[in-house]
């Protein structure tokens, strides 16, 4: 079964330093999404993206991050000056659309992100 | 504007007993609703999912849920609970109306004892 992957399973960063975390969608799927969970707390929202384009993203989402789709398989996550509030579980996710019934969300194991 | 409360933090059961899971969530639209379950060191895996077909929903592992807009709820349940079910459950609203960014639940424990 086709699955979302992502890589590095853990990264460990001192502060102000830039990260990029990688994550490869399911083959055939459009849209593709980056959430956060800070440890103890909700699964956050940050970003979606479709068609090499942001679709929407959270207030969260701001000028410190950045996503791109460099080729066809990956999607990365871009933090350019990291805070030790971005330490938290990173997830990955693709989904074939944005709409029913075709809008279910793929997720992959995450990335551990600690800040020092 | 779209939330959604899980009532319970931790559930506790024994092995071969009902599992409940509490859902409850608040929608300006008619919205979908997702089950999600997480496993240790593992991503989120898709259990079921509600997009305004039949209110009973089943999904994988024996696991079903059944939307109910007069309560506003969409509670999970299995009839009988098993070891491997022991994991984190996220109950999920997407209410659509030119949105689609989904909000989580904060997620109940399921402990099962053997």
């Amino acid at each position: 079964e086709p699955e979302v992957t992502q890589t590095p399973s853990h990264q460990v960063t001192q502060m102000g330093q830039e990260v990029i975390l990688r994550c490869v969608p399911i083959s055939n799927h459009l849209y593709f999404y980056w959430y956060r969970q800070i440890l103890g707390q909700k699964v956050e929202f940050l970003v979606s993206f479709y068609n090499n384009e942001i679709s929407e993203k959270s207030e969260i989402f701001d000028d410190q991050f950045s996503v791109e789709r460099p080729d066809g398989s990956n999607f990365t996550l871009k933090i350019r000056s990291t805070k030790l509030e971005d330490s938290a579980m990173y997830f990955c996710a693709s989904s074939e659309m944005r709409v029913p019934p075709a809008d279910t969300q793929y997720f992959g194991p995450g990335t551990r992100l600690t800040v020092l | 504007a779209q939330s959604v409360t899980q009532l319970d933090s931790h559930v506790s059961v024994s092995e071969g007993t009902p599992v409940l899971l509490r859902c409850n969530y608040s929608s300006s639209y008619s919205p979908s609703l997702f089950w999600y379950v997480q496993h240790p060191n593992k991503g989120l895996q898709l259990l079921l999912k509600y997009t305004s077909a039949a209110t009973l929903v089943k999904g994988i592992n024996g696991f079903e849920a059944e939307f109910k807009k007069s309560e506003t709820s969409f509670h999970l349940t299995k009839p009988s609970a098993h070891m491997s079910d022991a994991a984190e459950y996220f109950c999920v609203v997407s209410e659509g109306g030119g949105s689609y960014i989904p909000t989580f639940g904060r997620g109940t424990s399921l402990i099962v004892h053997p």
